[in-house]
C-alpha cells in the first residue's frame, strides 16, 4: 500500500485479556518497529524486525509482550493478560534499509489501547 | 547507549516568528539525525534528517544543522504559520551494532495566529 496501515485504530479491552495489534508495513520495506507513545510521553521503543535476521527484542516491557512477523511482511504485536499500564498508543514503522542507519522511518497512525 | 536532550519541551511563537528546537546526543558515532513532525492523532512524520558528513540542510521554511564536535542538532522554521503547529521529535542513530535511533522526548510547538 501507499503507507504503513495499523489496525484496529482503537481498542478498548478488559484487565486481563490478550490483544492483537496489527501492522502492515510499505511493501518492500525489510525494517519493521514497534513503539510505544504513552499520554504526553517520547516514542518508547519495543521491537525491530530486519529481514529474515532475529528480531531485536531488548525495547520488549515483559514477557507479556511479543511480536511476530510473517513472510517478512505483515506484523502482530501481542500484549497478554492486559494491565492498565499498558494504556498507550502503539505505533508501527517501517524503512526500506538496514535498521534506519540512514534510512527515515514511515510510521502508521496507531493503534489507542485503552485498558479498563 | 545512545542518549538524546531535547529542548525546550514546549515552544510557543506568534505567526511569522522563527522556532528553533535543539538536541544534544551522547554518542560520538551517531551518524543520522531525522526530524520528525506529529500531529494530534497522527504518526510521527518524516520532515527533513542530516547525515553526519554535512554541517546544515535547507528545505524550503525548515533547516537543520550538525555540530559534530559539540554533538547536537537544531531544527529551524522560518516564518511560522499555524498549520505548524505539533510535537517534533528528534532523533539520532549510535553505533555498536545497534541501528535502533534513539528518540529525544518531544518539544509541542505552538504557532499562534
Amino acid at each position: 500500500g501507499a503507507g504503513v496501515s495499523q489496525s484496529p485504530s482503537n481498542k478498548v479491552t478488559e484487565k486481563g485479556k490478550d490483544v492483537e495489534l496489527r501492522c502492515d508495513p510499505i511493501s518492500g520495506h525489510t525494517a519493521l518497529y514497534w513503539y510505544r507513545q504513552s499520554l504526553g510521553q517520547g516514542l518508547e521503543f519495543l521491537i525491530y524486525f530486519q529481514g529474515n535476521s532475529a528480531p531485536d527484542k531488548s525495547g520488549l516491557p515483559s514477557d507479556r509482550f511479543s511480536a511476530e512477523r510473517t513472510g517478512g511482511s505483515v506484523s502482530t504485536l501481542t500484549i497478554q493478560r492486559t494491565q492498565q499500564e499498558d494504556s498507550a498508543v502503539y505505533l508501527c514503522a517501517s524503512s526500506p534499509g538496514t535498521g534506519g542507519r540512514g534510512y527515515g522511518y514511515t510510521f502508521g497512525s496507531g493503534t489507542r489501547l485503552t485498558v479498563v | 547507549g545512545e542518549n538524546v536532550e531535547q529542548h525546550p519541551s514546549t515552544l510557543s511563537v506568534q505567526e511569522g516568528d522563527s522556532a528553533v528546537i535543539k538536541c544534544t546526543y551522547s554518542d560520538s558515532a551517531s551518524n543520522y539525525f531525522p526530524w520528525y513532525k506529529q500531529e494530534l492523532g497522527k504518526g510521527p512524520q518524516l520532515i527533513i534528517d542530516i547525515r553526519s558528513n554535512v554541517g546544515e540542510k535547507k528545505d524550503q521554511r525548515i533547516a537543520v544543522t550538525l555540530n559534530k564536535t559539540a554533538k547536537h542538532f537544531s531544527l529551524h522554521i522560518t516564518e511560522t504559520q499555524p498549520e505548524d503547529s505539533a510535537v517534533y521529535f528528534c532523533a539520532a542513530t549510535g553505533s555498536g551494532g545497534s541501528y535502533i535511533p534513539t528518540f529525544g522526548r518531544g518539544t509541542s510547538l505552538i504557532v499562534h495566529p
